[in-house]
């Protein structure tokens, strides 16, 4: 159980244009979505938290119109990364948080596999 | 406010001799805490996580980890190293109201033939 997919795992795009990341909780409801930017052999980055059907929270220091984030269900979130160019390129990570979960769950996230974007 | 700190970018261990991945945390309020494995071009996997049970934690391919409050620390041990083992290891702490996980730098394990 308590598995989240990504789609799509690849993406090579020019620059200038969006490109759209899906996640995806296959088996449980996610009231809490995460996305993280991982770049080469480095930590994950939180980028902002989603919780369904309100706006997402960006960390200080991520542009919010650049990468804008819907979570309009408790299955699916997307990011959309807008007007792309060379430094996005990167490894995006999404997470989910069970929707039953509570402190009690230990704040235990679930991870897709991770997209990678490349911006021509 | 949370942080974690581990401690070597990279390990280098045999196959069959014993790994330590180190980590410490800093934490206003009681901490969960995470071990995590990535693969190349993969996910996180969860290798186990301390929820203020047990001190002593033990996860998945015989992976364990001992919570030291006093020591602020949550080192990853495994007896005897595999090669399939060599992988990314992210140490993680949460636990409070926001439900984010702060990692760690991450520690890259190499195994020796």
């Amino acid at each position: 159980g308590a598995v989240v997919s990504q789609h799509p795992s690849w993406v090579i795009c020019k620059s200038g244009t969006s490109v759209k990341i899906e996640c995806r909780s296959l088996d449980f409801q996610a009231t809490t979505m995460f996305w993280y930017r991982q770049f080469p052999k480095q930590s994950l980055m939180l980028m902002a938290t989603s919780n369904e059907g309100s706006k997402a929270t960006y960390e200080q220091g991520v542009e919010k119109d650049k990468f804008l984030i819907n979570h309009a269900s408790l299955t699916l979130s997307t990011l959309t990364v807008t007007s792309a160019h060379p430094e996005d390129s990167s490894f995006y990570i999404c997470s989910a948080r069970d929707w039953e979960g509570s402190r009690s769950s230990y704040n235990e996230q679930f991870f897709g596999p991770g997209t990678r974007l490349t911006v021509l | 406010a949370q942080s974690v700190t581990q401690l070597g970018s990279h390990v280098s261990v045999s196959e069959g001799a014993l790994v330590l991945l180190r980590c410490n945390y800093s934490s206003s309020v009681p901490p969960y805490l995470f071990w995590y494995v990535q693969y190349p071009n993969q996910g996180l996997q969860l290798l186990l996580k301390y929820t203020s049970a047990a001190t002593l934690v033990k996860g998945i391919n015989g992976f364990e980890a001992e919570f030291k409050k006093s020591e602020t620390s949550f080192h990853l041990t495994k007896p005897s190293a595999h090669m399939s083992d060599a992988a990314e290891y992210f140490c993680a702490v949460g636990g409070d109201s926001s439900y984010k996980l702060i990692f760690g730098s991450g520690t890259r394990l190499l195994v020796r033939p």
